[in-house]
């Protein structure tokens, strides 16, 4: 079965920098994963950042920005806001259609 | 613009079945294909698996076959998740995504269904 590793917490000052990081428990993450990424607010619904690796979907900020960091795929807040402070979720797609979310990250802004 | 709209809360009692529905609007509904993703209280996004909005064929994720039924309605642009024999770990907030390509696109706002007697 395959599981997909994400740091379960991580905090960052405002205006600083930080990467999240999504990898596999055996393997390593490249492209043909198709990474994405989700930012979900409490009582809210996931928001889509980030897909194939490092496409930002419509109306996110360029703050946001995803990589392929060694491997692993990366997630980058640069110049981060309060209200950044959410859970953020990566996706692999493993093909079929088939999606394994990893076990999210809470960021704390402070 | 594209909106994915789900049907409200439920309450039911364990063994009893429910079904959510998922409204789509803002584009061809059958331009991609719907997933389903379970929130549990307190837990992280699961993916329940997808339904081909051209086909209807189902694929399930582990752990999410025998009870659980994806189905369609094209004529209304509806999806629907049912599941049968509910029990207390079923307590969730179920989400309807489309999936464009490889990545989850659209999001509906949630379902909580609670199981409780």
């Amino acid at each position: 079965q395959t599981v997909v590793t994400q740091e379960p917490s991580f905090s960052v000052s405002p205006g600083g920098t930080v990467t999240l990081t999504c990898g596999l428990s055996s393997g390593s993450v490249s492209t043909s994963y198709y990474p994405s990424w989700y930012q979900q607010t409490p009582g809210q619904a996931p928001r889509t950042l980030i897909y194939s690796t490092n496409t930002r979907s419509s109306g996110v900020p360029d703050r946001f920005s995803g990589s392929i960091l060694g491997n692993k795929a990366a997630l980058t807040i640069t110049g981060a806001q309060a209200d950044d402070e959410s859970d953020y979720y990566c996706v692999l797609y493993m093909g079929s259609g088939i999606c394994v979310f990893g076990g999210g990250t809470k960021l704390t802004v402070l | 613009q594209v909106q994915l709209v789900q049907s409200g809360s439920e309450l039911k009692k364990p063994g009893a079945s429910v079904k959510v529905s998922c409204k789509a609007s803002g584009y061809t509904f059958t331009s991609y294909a719907m997933n389903w993703v379970r929130q549990a209280p307190g837990q992280g996004l699961e993916w329940m698996g997808w339904i081909n909005t051209n086909t209807g064929n189902p694929t399930y994720a582990q752990g999410f076959t025998g009870r659980f039924v994806f189905s369609l309605d094209t004529s209304v642009s509806t999806a629907y998740l049912q599941i049968s024999s509910l029990k207390a770990e079923d307590t969730a907030v179920y989400y309807c995504a489309t999936r464009k390509d490889t990545a989850l696109d659209y999001w509906g706002q949630g379902t909580l269904v609670t199981v409780s007697s």
